[in-house]
């Protein structure tokens, strides 16, 4: 079974600091990998999604890689803001989707 | 384009009754998902469905039922509640099951069994 896991499980920065959130998965055989963010009490909101077949996806601020070798995959934040602030998940998908339990960011004004 | 959405929002149940969770999406898309998030496990897909009058089972299928009898719709069933069903649910859709298809979530349904 596929396990993902999120480190730190917690983070708290000053605002403009550049961040990295880490995740990782013990079974390779993977289709994509996502990055998604979730505001509390509130649905997952789809940031980045990066093939299989892919090394990395950019979108403004953030820039996602995946080394599906050896099973990790970074969110990189640059410029941190407040309104950063949130719960970052990744989700790889095999044959089922499986989720990390997440890292929730605090950026400090 | 409401996009996904669920209902209801929040609910409370007796252990042993019975409900339904609604899904809707409104994007045509083939595949819809229900998953529960439980603090500390992350989320975890308890049914899925690739396509009209079409389910499959997650990795946490037991005490739930689903149907797809319409494209758009998804539901979730529970037929006797426990307290151990207490979580957040949610529902996610994607246009197929391509490893280029985002999932798109709705809000959440908050259900908490006494």
């Amino acid at each position: 079974k596929q396990e993902v896991t999120q480190i730190p499980a917690a983070l708290s920065v000053p605002e403009g600091e550049n961040l990295v959130l880490n995740c990782s998965f013990t079974d390779s055989a993977i289709y994509n990998l996502q990055w998604f963010r979730q505001d509390p009490g509130k649905g997952l909101t789809s940031l980045l999604l990066i093939q299989s077949s892919q090394r990395e996806q950019t979108s403004g601020r953030l820039n996602a890689s995946l080394d599906k070798s050896s099973g990790r995959s970074t969110l990189y934040i640059a410029a941190s803001q407040p309104g950063d602030s949130a719960t970052y998940l990744c989700a790889v998908s095999g044959n089922q989707f499986y989720f990390g339990t997440g890292t929730s960011l605090t950026v400090i004004p | 384009n409401a996009g996904v959405t669920q209902t209801p929002k929040f609910r409370v149940l007796k252990t042993g009754q019975s409900m339904t969770l609604l899904c809707a999406q409104d994007m045509n898309h083939e595949y819809m998902y229900w998953y529960r998030q439980d603090p500390g496990m992350g989320l975890r897909l308890i049914h899925y469905s690739v396509g009209e009058g079409t389910t499959a089972k997650g990795e946490v299928p037991d005490g739930y039922n689903v149907s797809r009898l319409k494209k758009q719709n998804f539901l979730l069933g529970l037929e006797s509640a426990a307290p151990s069903q207490t979580s957040v649910y949610f529902c996610a859709s994607s246009l197929s099951g391509r490893n280029t298809d985002t999932q798109y979530f709705g809000p959440g349904t908050r259900l908490t069994v006494l």
